[in-house]
């Protein structure tokens, strides 16, 4: 299957920085990419859909000015938390699909810590 | 509503035993049906996947799964079980031929494997 790689794979951050976390799609076209987050011992919830060139429409209740999506090629999209909270402490996992894919690709997950 | 339901929160098995784990799916389209399996801290890892056609569908590691449309079903099977599946297991819905809709997820059931 097609590859999607997530750097880094666990970040630790300051209160009140911000962390960028990059999600590549290394060996097809990512017309679309997902991000999600998963709490501990908790299921993957939605927070976004990026289309390439397009703004990313994003979930009820997930802050836009918080979480910012870039998706500006395609095979690159990005998630940058500004200003972590601890709160912002979490498991972030990207998903990538082209326009000939019937499944999405997941990469490995980042594993944010904010202190 | 669209909703993916795992009514096993955590199943312990004896290994070598056979194991079966429930997923029942809510969706007013056409779905695409999976089956993810995630180590402690890992990203996901696809088992197996239902797109068409026979609806019993053979994963990786021994796994396999079937389809029932009447009953709203896709549960996982496996004949016998490893220490070394122990991990969180996840079915998730997406719609067919629609590229640039994300999955949904149940909530999750952790397997545990006793010796």
């Amino acid at each position: 299957g097609a590859v999607v790689s997530q750097h880094p794979s666990r970040v630790i951050c300051k209160s009140g920085t911000s962390v960028k976390i990059e999600c590549r799609s290394l060996d097809f076209q990512a017309t679309t990419m997902f991000w999600y987050r998963q709490f501990p011992k908790q299921s993957l919830m939605l927070m976004a859909t990026s289309n390439e060139g397009s703004k990313a429409t994003y979930e009820q209740g997930v802050e836009k000015d918080k979480f910012l999506i870039n998706h500006a090629s395609l095979t690159l999209s990005t998630l940058t938390v500004t200003s972590a909270h601890p709160e912002d402490s979490s498991f972030y996992i990207c998903s990538a699909r082209g326009q000939t894919n019937t499944e999405a690709f997941f990469g490995q997950g980042t594993r944010l810590t904010v202190v | 509503a669209q909703s993916v339901t795992q009514p096993d929160i955590h199943i312990t098995v004896s290994e070598g035993a056979s194991l079966e784990l429930r997923c029942n799916y809510s969706y007013g389209a056409t779905p695409y049906l999976f089956w993810y399996v995630q180590s402690p801290g890992q990203g996901l890892q696809l088992l197996l996947k239902y797109f068409s056609g026979d609806t019993l569908v053979q994963g990786i590691k021994g796994f396999e799964a079937e389809f029932k449309r009447s009953q709203s079903s896709f549960n996982l099977r496996k004949p016998s079980v490893h220490w070394s599946d122990a991990a969180e297991y996840f079915c998730a819905v997406g719609p067919a031929n629609q590229a640039g809709t994300a999955l949904i997820f149940g909530k999750g059931t952790t397997l545990s494997v006793s010796s």
